[in-house]
C-alpha cells in the first residue's frame, strides 16, 4: 500500500478550529492535488501544485490553505473560515511531462466537525 | 472553462447485460479524457484513458469529439463491476471530474 499516503484516516474538529490533513507521496511526482468528495457532487478541486513552492487555487479554495515546501508533501489546512468542512478529502499526485498520465489517489481523510 | 457531465447518478443492470455509462464534456481545447473507478472500500483508481484506446476489464470508451462524449461501455456486465465510476477531463494544469455514476449489477 505505497505510493501516496493520507493521514489521519478519520479526523474530528471542533467548531472554530483549524486542522491539517497530511498527504505524502514517494512516487517522485511533480504535481499534487487536493479534492473534496461529497455525495452527489463528485470530486471538486480545492488546491493544486505543479512544482515545489508553488500552488494554485482550485474551484473551491475558500476556507482552505496549502503549502508545498517539499516535493513529497502537500498538506491541506482546513480553517475555521470553511463554512461546511465535513467531507471526505482526497489527495492525488501525477507526473506531468508525459502524455495521457493519470492520477494516483490516496485513501482519503474523512473530516467531521463536531 | 472545462466541465464534465455524467447524467446518471445510478445505473442498474442485470448480470450479462450490456453497460453504457454516459459522459459528456465541455472544453475549448483538445481534451484528454479518463475514466476512474472506485470499488467499495478501495481507493479511486484509473480505469482507462482515451489516448491509449485500451480495453480494461472488458470496458472500452471512445472519444466522440462531434458529440463531445466519452461513454464507457462493456458488452456483458459482471457482478464485480459494481462500483462508482467517474469521468474526468484533463485541461490546462488540472483535472475536472464528473459527479459520478454508481453502477449496480444485479445477479
Amino acid at each position: 500500500d505505497g505510493g501516496i499516503t493520507q493521514s489521519p484516516k478519520y479526523l474530528f474538529r471542533k467548531e472554530g478550529q483549524n486542522v491539517t490533513l497530511s498527504c505524502e507521496q514517494n512516487l517522485n511526482h511533480d504535481a499534487m492535488y487536493w479534492y473534496r468528495q461529497d455525495p452527489g457532487q463528485g470530486l471538486r478541486l480545492i488546491y493544486y501544485s505543479q512544482i515545489v513552492n508553488d500552488f494554485q487555487k482550485g474551484d473551491i479554495a475558500e476556507g482552505y490553505s496549502v503549502s508545498r515546501e517539499k516535493k513529497e508533501s502537500f498538506p491541506l489546512t482546513v480553517t475555521s473560515a470553511q463554512k461546511n468542512p465535513t467531507a471526505f478529502y482526497l489527495c492525488a499526485s501525477s507526473s506531468p511531462g508525459t502524455t495521457n498520465y493519470g492520477y494516483t489517489f490516496g485513501s482519503g481523510t474523512r473530516l467531521t466537525v463536531v | 472553462a472545462q466541465r464534465v457531465t455524467q447524467p446518471e447518478k445510478l445505473l442498474s443492470v442485470f448480470k450479462g447485460a450490456p453497460v453504457e455509462l454516459k459522459c459528456n464534456y465541455s472544453y475549448s481545447g483538445s481534451p484528454e479524457l479518463f475514466w476512474y473507478v472506485q470499488y467499495s472500500r478501495q481507493r479511486l483508481q484509473l480505469l482507462l484513458r482515451h489516448i491509449s484506446r485500451e480495453s480494461i476489464k472488458g470496458f472500452t470508451a471512445d472519444l466522440n469529439k462531434g458529440e463531445t462524449s466519452f461513454h464507457l461501455k462493456k458488452p456483458f456486465a459482471q457482478e464485480e463491476d459494481s462500483a462508482m465510476y467517474y469521468c474526468a477531463l484533463r485541461g490546462y494544469q488540472k483535472v475536472t471530474f464528473g459527479t459520478g455514476t454508481k453502477l449496480q449489477v444485479i445477479p
